[in-house]
């Protein structure tokens, strides 16, 4: 089945600590996008790629990297920096174009101990 | 500034009792809209695309209508597997996701 795989589902960070999320997807999709959603608020663009070895911060990417060496790869490492890191964090892939829709994984949960 | 604005926050409807949500939007150049279905814990779920005012597009007991500030998503005689978090998300040149409708359907 094709798809988008996160992984892990849930992890916890301690203090002064980087973490890297999972994001593989087999839909031959081009483009790949992280956002992170808190409660009670829309999804918030992270980070974005639209081709291999290229990709671009978005609204909220001080504290975040990303890496994008294959196609089907788009991990994120939320780092020290990132001061309240406690959310759901969500990937994404589409085709490219405007119209195509975005296809979503099932997050990752990641809180602070 | 681009904004996207969906009411009601949260609905609880009785099994059979239709309903809509609205979606209601300024974005610049429109250049279509899409409709997610969000179940808790998991990640969104695409529903629909609508491309230009006046079209709509059906799935089940979800119609989903489009015009130049507005969409809604008509739930007809819904049953308790349709609760769930809806979300809209406009685009322009980037995509705007709403804080979604959460949508509790009592048996």
């Amino acid at each position: 089945d094709g798809g988008i795989t996160q992984s892990p589902k849930y992890l916890f960070r301690k203090e002064g600590q980087n973490v890297t999320l999972s994001c593989e997807q087999n839909l031959n999709h081009d483009a790949m996008y992280w956002y992170r959603q808190d409660p009670g608020q829309g999804l918030r663009l992270i980070y974005y790629s639209q081709i291999v070895n290229d990709f671009q911060k978005g609204d909220i990417a001080e504290g975040y990297s990303v890496s994008r060496e294959k196609k089907e790869s788009f991990p994120l490492t939320v780092t020290s920096a990132q001061k309240n890191p406690t959310a759901f964090y969500l990937c994404a892939s589409s085709g490219q174009g405007w119209y195509q829709p975005q296809h979503f994984g099932d997050g990752t949960r990641l809180s602070i101990l | 500034e681009d904004q996207v604005t969906q009411s009601p926050e949260a609905l609880r409807l009785q099994e059979g009792e239709s309903s809509s949500l609205n979606c209601s939007y300024t974005v610049s150049g429109l250049r279509g809209l899409f409709w997610y279905r969000q179940d808790p814990g998991k990640g969104p779920e695409f529903l629909f695309t609508l491309y230009s005012a006046g079209e709509e597009k059906e799935k089940e007991r979800l119609k989903a209508t489009l015009t130049k500030k507005e969409s809604f998503l008509h739930i007809t005689a819904p049953k308790p597997e349709d609760s769930a978090t809806y979300l809209c998300a406009p685009r322009d040149d980037k995509i705007i996701f709403g804080k979604g409708t959460r949508l509790h359907i009592l048996p």
